[in-house]
């Protein structure tokens, strides 16, 4: 098992609501990616976290966004929450060097429902 | 846009047998490409990775392939056993951030 821990572990919501998720990077590790899965499909990118700021974004509207602290954990804030977010959000973290952050370990991830 | 085609979607082989799970990039600047095992109601587990200056890189009963010039990598696993049946995802990343996955193939191993 990783060190990259998630919370909460699972999570229901109403439609238009607001959801804030949290990750805890591996020891030594200074970047944070973002992932949705879909039931039966593969983690789609959602943002990366590096040095406090987003490093790049995947085709996720500005209602999803993050959050890094200085000791390298995040956040995933979603507003107006609609049914198709519904998904496994998972977080990633990496060690970032000057070619780039490469070998992401995952956490086990927040079951989102909304309804 | 960026895109990782994956193929099968599903296998099955028998113990012993050897898989292969190919998958097409399409993004020519994309340069790391992991391979993850995600088992039922688990997080997606990195088992071998390569990078775009390395052809083939291999690890106990796991490989990789790498093809640039045609944009395509491939897993193979070899004398498969039950514990290798889990869901497998290739994945192309581009820039040292952004990671594209495939849609995963369910390989089912016999016993």
């Amino acid at each position: 098992e990783t060190g990259v821990t998630q919370s909460p572990t699972h999570l229901i919501k109403t439609r238009g609501q607001q959801v804030t998720l949290r990750c805890s990077s591996q020891s030594g590790h200074n970047t944070v990616s973002w992932y949705q899965q879909a039931l039966g499909q593969g983690p789609q990118f959602i943002f990366q976290y590096y040095r406090e700021e987003e490093n790049g974004r995947g085709n996720f509207p500005p209602r999803f966004s993050g959050l890094q602290f200085p000791n390298y954990s995040s956040e995933l804030n979603v507003n107006a929450l609609e049914l198709d977010d519904s998904a496994l959000y998972l977080c990633a973290s990496s060690l970032a060097s000057g070619y780039g952050s490469y070998e992401q370990y995952f956490g086990p991830g927040t079951r989102l429902t909304v309804t | 846009g960026e895109n990782v085609e994956q193929h099968p979607s599903t296998l099955s082989v028998q113990e012993g047998d050897s898989a292969v799970i190919k998958c097409t990039y399409s993004d020519s600047a994309s340069n790391y490409f992991p391979w993850y095992k995600q088992e039922l109601g688990k997080r997606p587990q990195l088992i071998i990775d390569i990078r775009s200056n390395v052809g083939e890189k291999k690890d106990q009963r796991i490989a990789v392939t790498l093809n640039k010039t045609a944009k395509h990598f491939s897993l193979h696993i070899t004398e498969t056993q039950p514990e290798d049946s889990a869901v497998y995802f290739c994945a192309a990343m581009t820039g040292g951030f952004k990671t594209i996955f495939g849609a995963g193939t369910r390989l089912f191993v016999k016993a």
